[in-house]
């Protein structure tokens, strides 16, 4: 199956920092990636879509000026997380869909907001 | 609004068994049907899709569609401790990458 990247794996940062996560795919194009954000013990919940060369989509809730989404490539979107608090702390999924619409998901960043 | 339904479990089968985990929609539109496994602790992992009805085989792993009843299930046979996971169902509707997921339900097989 196709292959996504996350980066960094594990982020701790100080209340008040800006946090950016990686999410490529390595061995396909994707022209749409997704974000989620997963709570111990709940389900996945989509946080955004991604779409390269566009704005993305946010999920009602979700707020589009503190969770900065940039998909400036076909391989590559970021997600920023800006002026992270202690209740950002969560496990952070992108995916990406591959030609035959297939969602692959990358390993996850934990992110911990001290 | 789309709803992907799933028993949350555990659900908790003998190695050797036969695991069935079982999800209904409820869009009628839905249109492409995966199930994942998820690890505590990691992302999900893609174990099948299935897009047209009936069964779909794949190793261990038999998805089965039912359109008609919108019923998705994932067969595991001869389960295995290493098998002991959350399965994901998520489904697409026409037209759209975007996925819906079902809770999961949590799978335990006992040695």
């Amino acid at each position: 199956g196709a292959v996504v990247s996350q980066h960094p794996s594990w982020v701790i940062c100080k209340s008040g920092t800006s946090v950016k996560i990686e999410c490529r795919s390595l061995d396909f194009q994707a022209t749409t990636m997704f974000w989620y954000r997963q709570f111990p013990k709940q389900s996945l919940m989509l946080m955004a879509t991604s779409n390269e060369g566009s704005k993305a989509t946010y999920e009602q809730g979700v707020e589009k000026d503190k969770f900065l989404i940039n998909h400036a490539s076909l391989t590559l979107s970021t997600l920023t997380v800006t002026s992270a608090h202690p209740e950002d702390s969560s496990f952070y999924i992108c995916s990406a869909n591959d030609s035959q619409e297939t969602q692959y998901f990358g390993p996850g960043t934990r992110l911990l907001v001290l | 609004q789309k709803e992907v339904e799933q028993n949350s479990g555990p659900l908790s089968v003998p190695e050797g068994a036969i695991a069935s985990l079982n999800c209904t929609y409820s869009d009628r539109g839905s249109q492409s049907f995966f199930w994942y496994r998820q690890y505590s602790g990691k992302s999900p992992e893609l174990i099948m899709s299935i897009y047209s009805n009936g069964d779909k085989e794949d190793g261990r792993f038999t998805a089965q569609l039912n359109k008609a009843s919108q019923y998705v299930s994932l067969l595991i046979r001869d389960s295995q401790p290493s098998d002991s996971a959350t399965y994901l169902c998520a489904i697409s509707g026409a037209g759209s990458y975007q996925l819906t997921f079902g809770k999961g339900t949590k799978l335990s097989v006992i040695p």
